[in-house]
């Protein structure tokens, strides 16, 4: 079964340095997203992406993140300057389409830790 | 803006006792609504979802909820939890239009054998 994978698993960084999270989505998907979930609290949605441009994102999803499909495979999320409070699984994931009866398929997640 | 709620944030039952998680919305529109399962280390998986018909639904793994629109309420049930059902269950949310979930706090279902 297709299935949307995520590196790494774990990364550990220091406050202040800038994180790659990378995601492979399903081959014939065409709207990609990613979520977080900080230690404890909800699953929050960060961004939506469509056709190389962002289409939906949240208050979360401020100038120090961005988003990118640098190949026909991979979608990256970039955290330019960590915070201790960025500390958080980040999932990705990806849907053939949008609307109605969209399903998204999650990744196993990404755990970032900021010390 | 659309919420969800999870009322219960810890549940433990013991093998064969019925389940019911419970799980209300808010939204003034047509909603699409789903309940995920994590299993401990794994990846936030689809167990059943409700776009439109019947508002019984079945889901993977002898799961099902029903979507009560009068309530906003769209509850998990299971009549015979086992062991490997120990996970956490998060209802979910989105409009019709666009593709944005909204999940609710999860609920931490520990089967005990």
């Amino acid at each position: 079964e297709p299935e949307v994978t995520q590196t790494p698993s774990h990364q550990v960084t220091q406050m202040g340095q800038e994180v790659i999270l990378r995601c492979v989505p399903i081959s014939n998907h065409l709207y990609f997203y990613w979520y977080r979930q900080i230690l404890g609290q909800k699953v929050e949605f960060l961004v939506s992406f469509y056709n190389n441009e962002i289409s939906e994102k949240s208050e979360i999803f401020d100038d120090q993140f961005s988003v990118e499909r640098p190949d026909g495979s991979n979608f990256t999320l970039k955290i330019r300057s960590t915070k201790l409070e960025d500390s958080a699984m980040y999932f990705c994931a990806s849907s053939e389409k949008t609307g109605g009866t969209g399903e998204l398929f999650f990744g196993e997640g990404s755990r970032l830790t900021v010390l | 803006a659309q919420s969800v709620s999870q009322h219960n944030h810890h549940v433990i039952l013991s093998e064969a006792a019925s389940l019911e998680l419970g799980c209300n919305y808010s939204y003034g529109g047509t909603v699409n609504l789903f309940w995920y399962v994590q299993y401990p280390g794994q990846h936030l998986q689809l167990l059943l979802k409700y776009f439109s018909g019947d508002p019984l639904v079945k889901g993977i793994k002898g799961f099902e909820a029903e979507f009560i629109k009068s309530k906003f309420s769209f509850n998990l049930r299971k009549p015979s939890v086992q062991w490997s059902d120990t996970a956490e269950y998060f209802c979910a949310v989105k409009n019709n239009a666009g593709n944005m979930l909204t999940f609710g706090g999860g609920t931490r279902l520990m089967v005990k054998p």
